[in-house]
């Protein structure tokens, strides 16, 4: 099946370490996003990318980082510069010429 | 700068009623797409339906469909016969012409009463 997956779905820190979570789509999409989501709150861009080995800062980068070695995957890293890790993590895919991008179930990042 | 505005922290609804999600947005660029997203209490979301800017008459998808006011900059959701199963936090979304990403209203939640 075509799709967005994400893992872990929940996910446990310590403060002072750093996380990856892993974003892959078998969409054939060409860009990926990261989304972070408070409580309550909408959706804030955190990185974004339109190719492989390429990819900018959305609103909110700091404390974190991104790579994009292939096309079908797009992880993120929370570093211990992030001072609030805490929230809904979500990636999203869109394929060149849609509007519409497509989600992954979440990732829920928890800081002890 | 692009911003969405979603006025309506909840909204109740009888099912089989009709009832309308409220989104106004603010953008200088004159080219962008206007978006609606569920968001289910499993966290994923989904995407319901699109109007670009450029679009002459409004999008219907199923029992969806985009009240889009360009010269109000508002862009409702309506969603018709409600269902149970359509409890859940509704966003709204923009993304202009020279922006890569989406900008997302702060949500709605629908409750849909029995």
């Amino acid at each position: 099946d075509g799709g967005i997956t994400q893992s872990p779905k929940y996910l446990f820190r310590k403060e002072g370490q750093n996380v990856t979570l892993s974003c892959e789509q078998n969409l054939n999409h060409d860009a990926m996003y990261w989304y972070r989501q408070d409580p309550g709150q909408g959706l804030r861009l955190i990185y974004y990318s339109q190719i492989v080995n390429d990819f900018q800062k959305g609103d909110i980068a700091e404390g974190y980082s991104v790579s994009r070695e292939k096309k079908e995957s797009f992880p993120l890293t929370v570093t211990s510069a992030q001072k609030n890790p805490t929230a809904f993590y979500l990636c999203a895919s869109r394929t060149s010429g849609a509007s519409e991008q497509f989600f992954g179930p979440g990732t829920r990042l928890t800081v002890l | 700068a692009q911003k969405i505005t979603q006025t309506q922290p909840g909204m109740f609804v009888q099912e089989k009623e009709a009832v309308t999600l409220d989104c106004t947005y603010d953008t200088s660029d004159p080219s962008y797409g206007l978006f609606w997203y569920k968001q289910p209490s499993s966290g994923e979301m989904i995407f319901l339906i699109y109007q670009g800017s450029y679009d002459q008459q409004n999008a219907t998808e199923g029992r969806y469909s985009l009240n889009f006011q360009k010269a109000r900059k508002s862009a409702n959701l309506v969603i018709s016969a409600s269902q149970l199963g359509d409890s859940a936090m509704y966003f709204c979304a923009m993304r202009a012409a020279g922006r890569r990403a989406l900008t997302f209203g702060s949500g709605t939640r629908l409750q849909v009463q029995p």
